[in-house]
């Protein structure tokens, strides 16, 4: 299967700073890339939606200028999240479907995740 | 509106067979995943189905039926690693992927 990479795997960061997330596909084309969010004991929570090369489409609730969203390349898309409090800590996970060696698939590849801790 | 229901926990003995139920309404319809999560890991893809019937991998086992917007994931052999978390998802007619809560599943001696 596809490969998705995330990084870091781990952050810690104080309250009021921002924190950078990459997201990576490996061996093939993403052509679109999910961003969710998972609070402990809960279910995935989808946050956005993007294509190469266009602006992200943020779920209902989620703050589009508190989460940034780019996805300029079809190997890379960054969430930035902005001005960080302890609300925010949370287990960030991307996935990504597309184009690979087997043709295109709409079966998302989930990144290994990122645990955020604002303090 | 868009819904997909699964129970929230089941208990399954090491070794036995246990099945986990997943209903959905969506707007329109483009196939049914199951997922598997581990506590503190992202979810590993274990299967797809998008026509009725039964789909069998290994111990694995997914079924669906569209016309009762009814899926099941079947688990045979039942091993300690099983106990995780099984999400179903379904793919509405936007591709977007429709998440239920997920089902932990306990496995026990």
């Amino acid at each position: 299967g596809a490969v998705v990479s995330q990084h870091p795997s781990w952050v810690i960061c104080k309250s009021g700073t921002s924190v950078k997330i990459e997201c990576r596909s490996l061996d093939f084309q993403a052509t679109t890339m999910f961003w969710y969010r998972q609070f402990p004991k809960q279910s995935l929570m989808l946050m956005a939606t993007s294509n190469e090369g266009s602006k992200a489409t943020y779920e209902q609730g989620v703050e589009k200028d508190k989460f940034l969203i780019n996805h300029a390349s079809l190997t890379l898309s960054t969430l930035t999240v902005t001005s960080a409090h302890p609300e925010d800590s949370s287990f960030y996970i991307c996935s990504a479907s597309g184009s690979g060696a087997g043709g295109f698939s709409y079966e998302q590849y989930f990144g290994p995740g990122t645990r955020l801790t604002v303090t | 509106g868009q819904n997909i229901d699964q129970p929230t926990e089941m208990t399954a003995t090491e070794g036995a067979i246990v099945q986990i139920n997943c209903t959905y309404q969506t707007s329109g319809f483009n196939g049914l995943f199951w997922y598997q999560q581990h506590a503190g890991e992202a979810p590993t893809f274990l299967s797809y189905n998008v026509l009725d019937g039964l789909e069998e991998k290994g111990r694995f086992s997914s079924f669906l039926s569209r016309s009762k917007g009814y899926s099941y994931l079947l688990l045979k052999e039942l091993q300690m690693k099983d106990s995780a978390s099984y999400l179903c998802a379904a793919m509405d007619s936007n591709y977007q992927l429709i998440w239920g809560a997920g089902t932990k599943l306990i496995i026990k001696p």
